[in-house]
């Protein structure tokens, strides 16, 4: 079935750091890329998605390019604030037939310290 | 208002109670779903429903039942609660695979 692998957490940094998280999936046809952010008390909002290979989905400072070859989905940020602490998700949705569901990975909690 | 909207927020219920978690959206989606998060576990996928007479179950359904009584309402519940079920329920919304999900704020649920 279809499946998302993050990075564990947490990842702490310092602010104006560069950030990675790491993503890869596993599906069956061709899914559409999505990150997630969790602000804490907050439910999820759609950061940035990507839908097919090579597209580069960019939001806010942070970007992820959709790697088919490596089915990978990497997020960036190149300086990061103490406002992104948050939990990061990474997911993907399939289409089979009608139906589509989101799949999500277990969630990376980012740290951002003065 | 909030486009999706969740209630309660916090419940806090006794074993072998009936619960009931409401969501209602005014996105205009047809698509609704309620997950549960763990920590650790991340989004587990509970029910799905693409239109008022469709529904479907998802990865962790047993324990739960749903009713969508609109397009724009789609309810859980908790048929007899247990203490295991303690977790932050999210029900989002979606128009069309390639566009993402709205998620509600969440209801944070203890079950003691």
């Amino acid at each position: 079935g279809d499946s998302v692998t993050q990075m564990e957490g947490p990842v702490t940094l310092s602010e104006e750091a560069f950030l990675t998280i790491n993503c890869t999936y596993t599906a069956t046809g061709y899914p559409s890329l999505f990150w997630y952010v969790q602000y804490p008390g907050e439910g999820l909002q759609l950061l940035l998605k990507a839908t097919k290979a090579d597209d580069k989905g960019s939001n806010k400072g942070f970007e992820a390019t959709y790697r088919k070859e490596t089915t990978s989905f990497h997020l960036e940020k190149g300086s990061v604030q103490v406002s992104d602490s948050a939990v990061y998700f990474c997911a993907l949705s399939t289409l089979t037939g009608t139906a589509s569901k989101l799949t999500f990975g277990t969630g990376t909690r980012l740290q951002v310290t003065l | 208002d909030a486009d999706v909207t969740q209630t309660p927020r916090n419940r806090i219920t006794k074993t072998g109670k009936r619960i009931m978690l409401e969501c209602s959206q005014t996105k205009g989606h047809d698509r609704m779903y309620w997950y549960r998060q763990d920590p650790g576990l991340g989004l587990r996928l509970i029910y799905y429903s693409f239109d008022v007479k469709d529904i479907n179950k998802g990865e962790i359904s047993d324990g739960y039942s749903v009713s969508r009584q609109a397009q724009a309402k789609f309810s859980l519940s908790l048929e007899s609660a247990i203490p295991n079920q303690t977790a932050l329920y999210f029900c989002a919304t979606s128009d069309d695979y390639e566009d993402g999900y709205t998620f509600g704020s969440g209801t944070r649920l203890t079950v003691v």
